[in-house]
């Protein structure tokens, strides 16, 4: 139990384009999806907290015109990269919050090159 | 503010030994969660072990035990009888009890397995 997906594992654009990154809980309703970056070797850095139906919460730093979150059910939430730069490629990990168990369970997690 | 302490960046252990990676946390909160992640080379964060503050038993999973002083705010994960699947970066996490969500993360700990 506790299955979180996340679509696409993997993509590449070019720069000025979108793109958008799917995270599902697929056994478990989540009221509560997070949003994560990931450089290599080092820990992960909270993007936002998503909550369903309603604007997402940005950390401190982060662009919310550039980095687009919508939470439209209880199961799914997306990360639109609006006009992708080389500067965001990275590893995006998202994670749903099982109240259940009081737990954040997360996805594989999406690489992006934008070239 | 809550902060997580992973002081060993890198551990080794052999085959079939035993080895523990520290965490020390900080908070003023009296209600809160700790939990353990394993991060393999995959890039999939994977839940070790979760233990609740009020619980003064150490939780266990299989050959996954944690030490939890909370006194001393300090929550060590010991891997018995290591396998070459352990070889992953582990990550410490806090969680504030009932009303908060955020997870905070140590650095990690990158754990390497000798055959």
């Amino acid at each position: 139990g506790a299955v979180v997906s996340q679509h696409p594992s993997w993509v590449i654009c070019k720069s000025g384009t979108s793109v958008k990154i799917e995270c599902r809980s697929l056994d478990f309703q989540a009221t509560t999806m997070f949003w994560y970056r990931q450089f290599p070797k080092q820990s992960l850095m909270l993007m936002a907290t998503s909550n369903e139906g309603s604007k997402a919460t940005y950390e401190q730093g982060v662009e919310k015109d550039k980095f687009l979150i919508n939470h439209a059910s209880l199961t799914l939430s997306t990360l639109t990269v609006t006009s992708a730069h080389p500067e965001d490629s990275s590893f995006y990990i998202c994670s749903a919050f099982g109240t259940f168990q009081e737990t954040q369970y997360f996805g594989p997690g999406t690489r992006l090159l934008v070239l | 503010a809550q902060t997580v302490t992973q002081s060993q960046p890198e551990m080794s252990v052999q085959e079939a030994e035993t080895v523990t990676l520290s965490c020390t946390y900080d908070t003023s909160e009296s209600d809160y969660y700790l939990f353990w992640y394993k991060q393999p080379p995959s890039r999939q964060m994977i839940l070790v072990i979760r233990q609740e503050a009020y619980k003064q038993q150490n939780a266990t999973e299989n050959r996954f035990s944690v030490n939890f002083q909370k006194a001393a705010k300090s929550f060590s994960l010991k891997i018995s009888d290591s396998q070459l699947g352990d070889a992953a970066m582990y990550f410490c996490a806090y969680k504030q009890g009932e009303y908060g969500n955020k997870l905070v993360f140590g650095a990690g700990t990158i754990l390497r397995v000798k055959s």
